[in-house]
């Protein structure tokens, strides 16, 4: 079963803006990482933090872990309308070895 | 950068036609390999982890006979749907992790769209 839930589920903005997805988990994971899909396509890794980190940064991305409550963010700041996307987290836990993602946001920049 | 190589791209099939789709891992080796499938508007739903040189460990509710993971080297892993019908119709995507390189993210091909008419 998933075991990220991600909220909103949908996201509009004006280009410019900056944009935040938050990501929430159930179980202890050993890193969370963030990956962008557009339309019809593969993956692309963006960010992975580990559980022992609390926030990292690349370029115009920021993304926070908070393991006490579970959760997670990426923030996209001055966003462009290329950014449009969906936007999924996922958790690792060496346990099960397993990658699990989340629900996804769809991010919609308009230009 | 680690390049994951999905193929084919895109599938269209009579219904009873068993599809196989390649993963290859071109610039790293990857004893384990996932294979997800993602209906529209959906989150990835990881069906199986393929391991190389070993069987596939399937999640809950994925039906073995139905989606054969065969992994024979370090660097290609392919997915054999049998005797597909309309309801296979979806998004498979696979992922790979380098073997040789710790705390590392997974590397996705681009996914194979089928369609089964």
């Amino acid at each position: 079963s998933q075991q990220g839930e991600e909220d909103p589920q949908a996201l509009s903005i004006q280009e410019g803006e900056n944009a935040t997805m938050n990501c929430s988990y159930k179980t202890s994971i050993n890193n969370l990482q963030w990956y962008r899909q557009n339309s019809g396509r593969g993956l692309v890794h963006l960010i992975l933090i580990r559980s022992n980190e609390r926030e990292k940064h690349s370029g115009r991305l920021r993304v926070t872990l908070d393991t006490s409550k579970k959760s997670s963010s990426l923030l996209i700041t001055a966003s462009r309308a290329a950014d449009t996307a969906s936007y999924f987290c996922a958790t690792f836990t060496s346990g099960t070895y397993k990658y699990i993602f989340g629900t996804g946001t769809r991010l919609k920049v308009l230009a | 950068g680690a390049v994951v190589s999905q193929h084919p791209s895109w599938v269209i099939c009579k219904s009873g036609t068993s599809v196989k789709i390649e993963c290859r891992s071109l610039d790293f080796q990857a004893t384990t390999m996932f294979w997800y499938r993602q209906f529209p508007k959906q989150s990835l739903m990881l069906m199986a982890t393929s391991n190389e040189g070993s069987k596939a460990t399937y999640e809950q509710g994925v039906e073995k006979d139905k989606f054969l993971i065969n992994h024979a080297s370090l660097t290609l892993s392919t997915l054999t749907v049998t005797s597909a019908h309309p309801e296979d119709s979806s998004f498979y995507i696979c992922s790979a992790r380098d073997i040789g390189v710790s705390g590392q993210p997974q590397h996705f091909g681009d996914g194979t769209r089928l369609s089964i008419l």
